[in-house]
């Protein structure tokens, strides 16, 4: 089966600045990688997500790459705020969208420093 | 459009009972998945119920189940409770197989 590895599990960077979180997959017939943003005692909230027809896909401050070759995707978040304080999980599935069984990294828990 | 809501949101039962979780999806969607999260394994998929079939089950053992109604609401059933059991349920509804999923707030079960 698929498996995810997402690194890494902890990330602190000043307000302001860009934060990195990367994820490599296992499954080269996987085909939607979607990322959700988790606060704390709340659901998984979609953030963005990518498909493999595409390289990469951006949304105001974030912007998620998909480099299908080496089986890896990455999460960018520029200009951080401290809203932005949360645990990411990266995902990926091969059915196109999530319903097929979405199998998840292990997360990463942003800290924005003030 | 309202999201997706799951019941009860805790719940306390002892280790060999057994217990139901539902879940509603977002009106319209027909696509809904079942995931455990836990603190050591993270999320995993259980399984995912389109138009009242099973279509993919992840790799739990028997003692979980689940069904889907004609109204595309779900349930999701665990038989002969452990104390690993403990865990937040979580469902996500989606239009179909190949669209995103939105999650709901969860179910926190507690096994005592």
């Amino acid at each position: 089966g698929e498996n995810v590895e997402q690194h890494p599990s902890t990330l602190s960077v000043q307000e302001g600045d860009s934060a990195v979180i990367k994820c490599t997959y296992s499954d080269s017939a996987s085909n939607y990688f979607p990322w959700y943003k988790q606060e704390l005692g709340k659901r998984p909230q979609l953030i963005i997500d990518i498909r493999s027809n595409v390289g990469e896909k951006k949304d105001q401050r974030i912007a998620v790459t998909l480099n299908k070759t080496a089986k890896h995707f990455s999460l960018h978040i520029t200009e951080t705020q401290p809203e932005d304080s949360a645990v990411y999980f990266c995902a990926a599935s091969r059915g196109g969208g999530g319903a097929d069984g979405l199998t998840f990294g292990k997360g990463t828990h942003l800290i924005i420093q003030p | 459009k309202a999201g997706v809501t799951q019941t009860p949101r805790y719940l306390i039962k002892t280790r060999g009972q057994q217990v139901t979780l539902s879940c509603s999806p977002i009106s319209g969607h027909r696509s809904v998945s079942w995931y455990q999260q836990t603190p050591g394994q993270g999320l995993q998929f259980l399984f995912e119920y389109f138009s009242e079939t099973q279509r993919n089950k992840g790799n739990f053992p028997g003692r979980f189940s689940g069904r889907q109604f004609s109204n595309s609401r779900s349930e999701m059933n665990v038989s002969t409770l452990e104390l690993g059991d403990s865990a937040l349920y979580l469902c996500a509804s989606s239009l179909s197989h190949r669209d995103e999923q939105f999650f709901g707030p969860g179910t926190r079960l507690t096994v005592l």
